[in-house]
């Protein structure tokens, strides 16, 4: 999988929005965005994923750059249980399933 | 549905012992990974499997590990024997066909070797 890039840590506040960023400029044009999230002493969770166009479902939104060198994942209106490690993972559609790759993620701090 | 299904919860085991990792898929599912995350390595992935078979398991550590998938609704992750620095939490996860589909991941077990 290519690499991407996330700071290490970010913090907001209790019902505000929170934008995650990911810097992928080596992406490949079959590698899908992938999020996952991993909550404290839990395993990771699926947040969701996307190719050129912007997504959404029920817990985040994902924008994708023009280019697709970089996305931000959206929480619209953070809570505590929001509270965790963000990965950002690209994963090529060009095969079968395969694993995931993680790198460090982002530390997500939300404060009441 | 009930998810991904790993036992034990957590395990503490001495050193030399044989461990035993459990994960029991959703079903349906055709691929089943197996992950370890330590504070120093982050989350790496161990092996997988594809309808029972093991595609990639350059994860692997050492021979000390094996794993095993007899069916489609059950896997083991063997260490034999075991290590202080095999200390970690495993993962086990799964998912359906397509690289553009989500893993679904179990809760984990929690391995201490003394």
């Amino acid at each position: 999988d290519a690499k991407t890039t996330q700071p290490n840590s970010m913090e907001s506040n209790e019902e505000e929005p929170v934008h995650l960023p990911c810097n992928h400029s080596t992406i490949s044009g079959t590698d899908y965005i992938h999020w996952y999230r991993q909550l404290p002493s839990q395993g990771p969770e699926y947040v969701i994923h996307g190719l050129t166009s912007n997504v959404n479902n029920r817990m985040a939104s994902l924008a994708i750059a023009e280019d697709r060198k970089s996305s931000t994942l959206i929480l619209h209106r953070a809570t505590l249980r929001d509270a965790a490690v963000y990965y950002c993972i690209l994963r090529d559609s060009g095969g079968g399933a395969d694993g995931l790759t993680f790198g460090k993620g982002t530390h997500l701090i939300i404060q009441p | 549905d009930a998810g991904v299904i790993q036992s034990p919860r957590h395990e503490v085991t001495e050193m030399g012992q044989e461990v035993t990792l459990r994960c029991k898929p959703i079903s349906g599912h055709d691929y089943l990974f197996w992950y370890r995350q330590t504070m120093m390595r982050g989350l790496e992935l161990l092996i997988y499997f594809n309808n029972n078979v093991p595609i990639d398991d350059s994860g692997m550590p050492e021979d000390r590990f094996s794993a095993k998938m007899p069916n489609a609704s059950f896997s083991t992750l063997k260490i034999q024997p075991s290590e202080p620095r095999d200390s970690a939490v495993y993962f086990c996860a799964s998912s359906l066909l397509r690289a553009t589909l989500a893993q679904f991941f179990g809760p984990g077990t929690r391995l201490t070797v003394l």
